[in-house]
């Protein structure tokens, strides 16, 4: 099955209002990562979180091991929030390959 | 600081042309390498990772192939494009050890026709 599930799959929000992002894992991970995914496909590292809480301005991200879950909180939230945003699980192993959460579609209305 | 620069930023190829894309890392010795694609609207699949100058390991077949002729440069390429290779193709380093982040190019947008 699904190694990570991402949640919710899309999301619709006043501006101003607070935004919380959630990936469960089911097997052991090596790190978590979060990012934004731009309209043309780059990606901007948001959140390099392994375990614990981590702060960066408005984005919150906190990963619990012992639960398997990471999640992202975006607050007061503004339309240039809007986008993809993607959990990314790092296995154990030598190939530290990174399974992907499916994404968050993130609409921050005015 | 490190950097990592991919090329082009985009191309438009015919079935059964060639392609060839390419990865560079400035700034860090003995980085591991990896190549990510996207189908559009899909999910990020690694292809090919390497942890040393001249080693690539396959993760998904897709009829491509991949190479690091230096320890700055990862090369993505195939003789024969298929349609089912247009997407977004992403070039990724990270340091040695068993928990470091990844940090990723900007990507390439290829579109077969």
């Amino acid at each position: 099955g699904q190694q990570v599930q991402q949640s919710p799959a899309s999301l619709v929000l006043q501006e101003g209002e607070n935004a919380e992002l959630q990936c469960n894992f089911s097997t052991s991970l090596n790190s978590m990562q979060w990012f934004y995914q731009r309209p043309g496909g780059s990606l901007v590292s948001l959140f390099y979180n392994p375990s614990g809480t981590k702060h960066s301005g408005r984005l919150t991200s906190t990963t619990v091991i012992k639960e398997r879950r990471s999640s992202l909180h975006i607050s007061s939230s503004q339309t240039t929030d809007s986008g993809t945003y993607l959990c990314a699980l790092a296995l154990r192993g030598s190939n530290y390959q990174l399974i992907w959460g499916s994404g968050t579609k993130l609409i921050i209305k005015p | 600081a490190q950097t990592i620069h991919q090329w082009p930023v985009a191309e438009i190829k015919a079935v059964g042309s060639p392609l060839s894309l390419g990865c560079t890392i400035k700034g860090k010795s003995s980085p591991n390498l990896y190549w990510y694609w996207q189908a559009t609207g899909g999910t990020l699949q690694q292809l090919f990772y390497s942890i040393t100058v001249g080693q690539v390991e396959s993760v998904v077949q897709l009829n491509l192939s991949a190479s690091r002729p230096k320890d700055d440069q990862f090369i993505l390429s195939t003789e024969k494009l298929l349609l089912s290779h247009s997407g977004f193709y992403l070039c990724a380093w990270r340091g040695q050890g068993t928990n470091t982040e990844v940090f990723f190019g900007k990507g390439t947008r290829l579109t077969v026709v």
